[in-house]
């Protein structure tokens, strides 16, 4: 069974749509976080979530929404998509927020034309 | 702010060889140290992962250390094989945050 899950794999879509992107960890994990690789392969990370609660909010644009249903789900909102969000999403968890053993979802492709 | 660098960015090496990745970092105040490897379209595979305590960890034909007064850390790779082929990333985590910040990276392509 995949520890941690996204969908969709791939997302083409065009500038000025809204989009979501699903994570999903079935590791009885607290903290959930979502990273940003771009083009040039460097990774960031954008948010985490520890037990639905906001703890990271990385300077990012507010067209990005992240939003935790219960805390084994952590599911991102973009809005108004722009060329630049082009990128790879990953998805990631950890039992606690001082555990930095973090789990890797296998990405979501957003290619924005 | 902790900036964490890569070198070499990409590698070529003939299957059987010994290689060394490096990765240093700005801000020796480190909580940990975590080598990943990634996989074409897939996600992050964690290699090992050294405590700030540590100087090394071992795992298989893995061997990563750890320098903190000088904001380095080494992954050697014995007898490399053309599986080991894929981008391996160092990431760090500052003590005081919950975060790593990640390297950009070094592409290694073992040949057969």
């Amino acid at each position: 069974d995949t520890a941690v899950s996204q969908t969709p794999k791939y997302l083409v879509t065009q500038m000025g749509n809204d989009k979501s992107i699903k994570c999903e960890q079935n590791l009885g994990h607290d903290t959930m976080y979502w990273y940003k690789q771009d083009s040039k392969k460097f990774l960031k990370i954008m948010f985490s979530y520890n037990n639905k609660e906001l703890i990271i909010n990385e300077t990012v644009p507010n067209r990005f929404s992240p939003k935790s249903p219960d805390k084994a789900h952590l599911n991102l909102h973009i809005n108004s998509l722009e060329l630049g969000d082009s990128a790879v999403y990953f998805c990631a968890s950890s039992q606690s927020r001082n555990s930095y053993e973090q789990y890797f979802g296998p990405g979501t492709r957003l290619t924005v034309t | 702010k902790q900036e964490v660098t890569q070198i070499p960015a990409a590698l070529s090496v003939p299957e059987g060889e010994n290689l060394v990745l490096n990765c240093s970092f700005t801000d020796s105040a480190i909580y940990n140290l975590q080598w990943f490897r990634q996989d074409p379209g897939k996600g992050l595979t964690s290699l090992l992962l050294i405590q700030s305590s540590q100087r090394e960890q071992t795992s298989g034909r893995l061997n990563a250390s750890l320098d903190k007064s000088s904001g380095r850390s080494t992954l050697y790779i014995a007898a490399s094989q053309p599986g080991d082929s894929a981008t391996y990333l160092c990431a760090v985590a500052t003590s005081g945050t919950y975060k790593y910040i990640f390297g950009t990276g070094t592409r290694l392509k073992v040949l057969a």
